[in-house]
């Protein structure tokens, strides 16, 4: 089957750094991109790895690796915004057509 | 600014009715989806779409049924709603072959008393 999993709940403190891990088990993969989504609204898009390696986004940077099936999120220098949900989610194909989501990790953060 | 739009925030049904919920973007994306996203379960694929008049199953197809008949809307069709179908649904639409960048809508709160 299909299976992407996170941590259910990460806590912090302003300022901090924190890291959310995403390991997946899926038939055929493409890519893996990580969507944020506050309270009652809809899920953003935060970033995308292709390839093994990290990408940087301002303070968020993104890193995968294939061979391990794992990937993870590391917010820097957290503020009280990013106090949200994040997912991590499989591409099975280059045509983004299977979109697969995890579960989600429930980040809060506090002063 | 690019915008998908759910036709409904909030909807109330009763079980075995028949109920439709409508999705329409206009980014001109190929594919679209429509999840089910339920607490400590995460968002979960119950259809898609790569064209027009195109759909395949999700994870959870049963008890839904979609249609597309124009490449901007694609419609969610609940053939007899019950009660464990109430949830939030998420419509969402990408470009073929961009990566993996979902765009998504704000959501339908379903309830079926």
């Amino acid at each position: 089957g299909q299976s992407l999993e996170q941590p259910s709940e990460v806590t912090a403190v302003e300022g901090a750094i924190v890291q959310i891990n995403c390991t997946y088990q899926t038939s055929g993969f493409y890519g893996l991109s990580w969507y944020q989504q506050h309270d009652g609204g809809a899920p953003t898009f935060l970033s995308y790895n292709a390839l093994d390696g990290l990408e940087e986004t301002g303070r968020f940077s993104s890193f995968l690796s294939r061979s391990d099936s794992y990937g993870y999120l590391l917010l820097q220098e957290l503020q009280m915004k990013d106090s949200a949900s994040y997912f991590c989610a499989v591409s099975r194909s280059p045509n983004t057509d299977k979109l697969i989501f995890g579960t989600g990790t429930r980040l809060q953060v506090f002063p | 600014d690019v915008k998908v739009t759910q036709s409904s925030r909030y909807l109330v049904k009763r079980t075995g009715e028949k109920v439709f919920l409508e999705c329409v973007q206009d980014m001109d994306h190929e594919n679209m989806f429509w999840y089910r996203q339920d607490p400590g379960l995460g968002l979960r694929l119950i259809y898609f779409s790569y064209d027009v008049k195109m759909k395949e199953k999700g994870d959870i197809p049963e008890g839904y049924s979609v249609s597309r008949e124009k490449k901007e809307r694609f419609s969610l069709i609940l053939e007899s709603a019950s009660t464990n179908q109430t949830s939030m649904y998420l419509c969402a639409s990408t470009r073929q072959f961009r990566g993996t960048e979902a765009f998504f809508g704000q959501g339908t709160r379903l309830t079926v008393v």
